[in-house]
């Protein structure tokens, strides 16, 4: 079976740092996986999603993860952090067809 | 707008009260979804139709849930008897193919207060 885990309940980053938001996964084999972000009183929003084309995965507003296989980790990343990017994120396997999410990472941004 | 909606999007109704939801997923998707999502925790999967067919149900999903999706386009979700304990944001969902690992397209969903 594939399961995720994300390795930090909150992260706060001051508005302009890097962002780091973490998630490892387990797998025996090479999994499909999704970011998912989701504001406050908002709908659920797909990032990026990893289906094996590429390692390095682009998504929108800046954000983009590598998938290491050597780590089982498909980290979200972003070089400078937005105000506007407070909210909810969540590292999603599809397993089979439905979604199986975790807590999430709660990202505060500080001014 | 051509996303996934749904309706009402606030409903606060006593205990013991039914109450139903409806989804609208994007037209040309053929896959339905229904989760729900607590405060503070990840939506949690109920239930899945491809189609007009009800293909899984979690066991989450009591006896006093029901959905259905007559002819593969809206959907309806009824809780009877409702608990306080039914208070959650319920979130909709469609997707295209018939494959694992397609993108779901998420509606805003209906959060219900249960008194």
């Amino acid at each position: 079976a594939q399961s995720v885990t994300q390795l930090d309940s909150h992260v706060s980053v001051s508005e302009g740092t890097p962002v780091l938001l973490r998630c490892n996964y387990s797998s025996s084999y090479s999994p499909s996986l999704f970011w998912y972000v989701q504001h406050p009183n908002k709908g659920l929003q797909l990032l990026l999603k990893y289906t094996s084309a590429a390692t390095l995965v682009k998504g929108i507003n800046g954000f983009e993860a590598e998938f290491k296989k050597s780590e089982t980790s498909f980290h979200l990343t972003k070089p400078s952090a937005h105000m506007s990017d407070a909210a909810e994120y969540f590292c999603v396997p599809p397993l089979r067809v439905k979604y199986i999410f975790g807590t999430g990472t709660r990202l505060k941004v500080l001014a | 707008d051509t996303g996934v909606s749904q309706n009402p999007r606030h409903k606060i109704t006593k205990r013991g009260q039914n109450v139903t939801f409806r989804c609208d997923p994007i037209s040309e998707h053929n896959r339905l979804y229904w989760y729900r999502q607590t405060l503070g925790q990840g939506p949690e999967f109920l239930t899945y139709f491809q189609n007009e067919a009800q293909l899984e149900k979690s066991r989450l999903l009591s006896d006093r849930f029901s959905a259905e999706r007559p002819k593969g386009s809206f959907s309806t979700l009824e809780i009877q008897r409702t608990e306080q304990g039914d208070s959650a944001m319920y979130l909709c969902a469609s997707s295209s193919g018939t494959s694992g690992g397609n993108e779901q397209f998420f509606g805003p969903g209906t959060r219900l207060t249960v008194l």
